[in-house]
């Protein structure tokens, strides 16, 4: 059964440092894997998707997110975090048979 | 172009009441998702349409949960009689089949609280 596991249910960073949310999943095949983001009171967004082509994929509003097989990882990076990042992110995998396994979520905040 | 809506925004009922959510997908695309989230939870699937077909409704809680496509077009999940434990945030999305994965883009959420 795939599984998908987010450390920490809040991270905290300044403004202008480099944001870092951690997402390890279990899966028996070859996974595709998602990250979308939920802003206050809106819906959520796709930031950036892994579907077995390049293991660093580039995301909106300059995230990015490297697949790595070895260590079962999908950890989702920004180098510099902007007030307007404030928000909950989920890491999401799937297997191809169109149903997402969500981790628990996010939430970063940004420090002035 | 549209994205997917959902309605109502939000829902208040009482135990034991009957509640229906609306979910429009965007135009054309053929599979339409229900998901939950219960309150302090992950994100959880409830069901998968193809067209007007359940492709898989695994992630039903129980058969208090009744969702529809009518013509493959919007769809409903009913919740009857509702229960305290439904309380929390439905999701709705779409995406269109056209080989490999494709991305479902999500609507706002129906906030539900059952008192």
């Amino acid at each position: 059964a795939q599984s998908v596991t987010q450390l920490g249910s809040h991270v905290s960073v300044s403004e202008g440092a480099l944001v870092l949310l951690r997402c390890n999943y279990s899966s028996s095949v070859p996974p595709y894997l998602f990250w979308y983001v939920q802003y206050p009171n809106q819906g959520l967004q796709l930031l950036l998707k892994y579907t077995s082509a390049a293991t660093l994929v580039k995301g909106i509003n300059g995230f990015e997110a490297e697949f790595k097989k070895s260590e079962t990882s999908f950890h989702l990076t920004k180098p510099s975090a902007h007030m307007s990042d404030a928000a909950e992110y989920f890491c999401a995998v799937s297997d191809g048979n169109y149903q997402l396994i969500w981790g628990a979520g996010t939430k970063l905040i940004i420090k002035p | 172009e549209a994205g997917v809506t959902q309605f109502p925004s939000h829902s208040v009922i009482e135990k034991g009441q009957t509640v229906t959510l609306r979910c429009d997908p965007i135009s054309g695309h053929d599979n339409l998702y229900w998901y939950r989230r219960v309150m302090g939870k992950e994100i959880k699937f409830l069901l998968h349409f193809v067209k007007e077909s359940k492709q898989d409704e695994s992630g039903m809680p129980n058969n208090r949960f009744l969702a529809e496509r009518t013509g493959g077009t919007y769809s409903t999940l009913k919740v009857q009689p509702a229960e305290l434990e439904d309380s929390g945030v439905y999701f709705c999305a779409s995406s269109f089949t056209a080989g490999g994965y494709e991305t479902q883009y999500f609507g706002p959420g129906t906030r539900l609280l059952v008192l």
